[in-house]
């Protein structure tokens, strides 16, 4: 099974920062790699799919980039709504593991 | 506008059985792999199980191997779980997900609890 790693697992930030978050795979995931963002009490909503691609409708702010193992996130401006906690998943093969999440938290 | 809603959850005793619905609307469901992903309360994300557009191939977390069976229904545009042999552990709130590009999952449901105590 391919373990999936997130750093940090918190961070604290002001409104403006950039935030970055890294995901690592234990092995070579070939950029089947998604970003998702959950809102207490909410479903997860898909933000970055494919490592890199936008999903529709998501702010340009964020970003997604990497490639083989390694993996990073970027809202380039945090704003106040993205204040939520960040999942990676890798879908290259199965089991579909998930990262175990970074929360972002408001400084 | 795609939907997805979550049925079925509730109060199971240890060992017991469940099945979990998900009714799709507002895309061809015909056309796109289901996926179930849960979440213990206050814990992370865990990926369950994912079936593809024609059933032909299933996929499972060992956690849910062997006592838990996904399949759909498309003429219904129904997803579900049959979960059995349950564990205090297997206590979460289950989401039902649409696969997209590279199979990401873009579109999730509301979710529904599973609570399994004696």
């Amino acid at each position: 099974d391919i373990q999936m790693t997130q750093s940090p697992s918190a961070l604290s930030a002001s409104l403006g920062d950039r935030v970055t978050i890294t995901c690592r795979a234990s092995q070579s995931i070939g950029s089947y790699l998604h970003w998702y963002q959950q809102k207490s009490g909410k479903a997860p909503k898909l933000l970055i799919y494919a490592a890199t691609t936008l999903q529709s409708g998501v702010p340009s702010r964020f970003s997604g980039s990497g490639s083989g193992t390694d993996y990073t996130l970027t809202i380039s401006s945090l704003q106040r709504e993205d204040f939520a906690t960040y999942y990676c998943q890798q879908t290259y093969s199965s089991p579909r593991t998930f990262g175990p999440g970074t929360k972002v938290e408001i400084k | 506008e795609v939907q997805l809603v979550e049925s079925g959850g509730g109060l199971v005793r240890p060992g017991g059985s469940l099945r979990l619905s998900c009714e799709a609307s507002g895309f061809t469901f015909t056309r796109y792999a289901m996926n179930w992903v849960r979440q213990a309360p206050g814990k992370g994300l865990e990926w369950v199980s994912a079936i593809s557009i024609g059933s032909v191939s299933t996929y499972y977390a060992d956690s849910a191997k062997g006592r838990f069976t996904i399949s759909r229904d498309n003429s219904k545009n129904t997803l579900y779980l049959q979960m059995s042999g349950l564990r205090a552990e297997d206590t979460a709130v289950y989401y039902c997900a649409k696969e997209g590009e590279a199979a990401g999952l873009d579109h999730w449901g509301q979710g529904a609890l599973v609570t399994v105590s004696s």
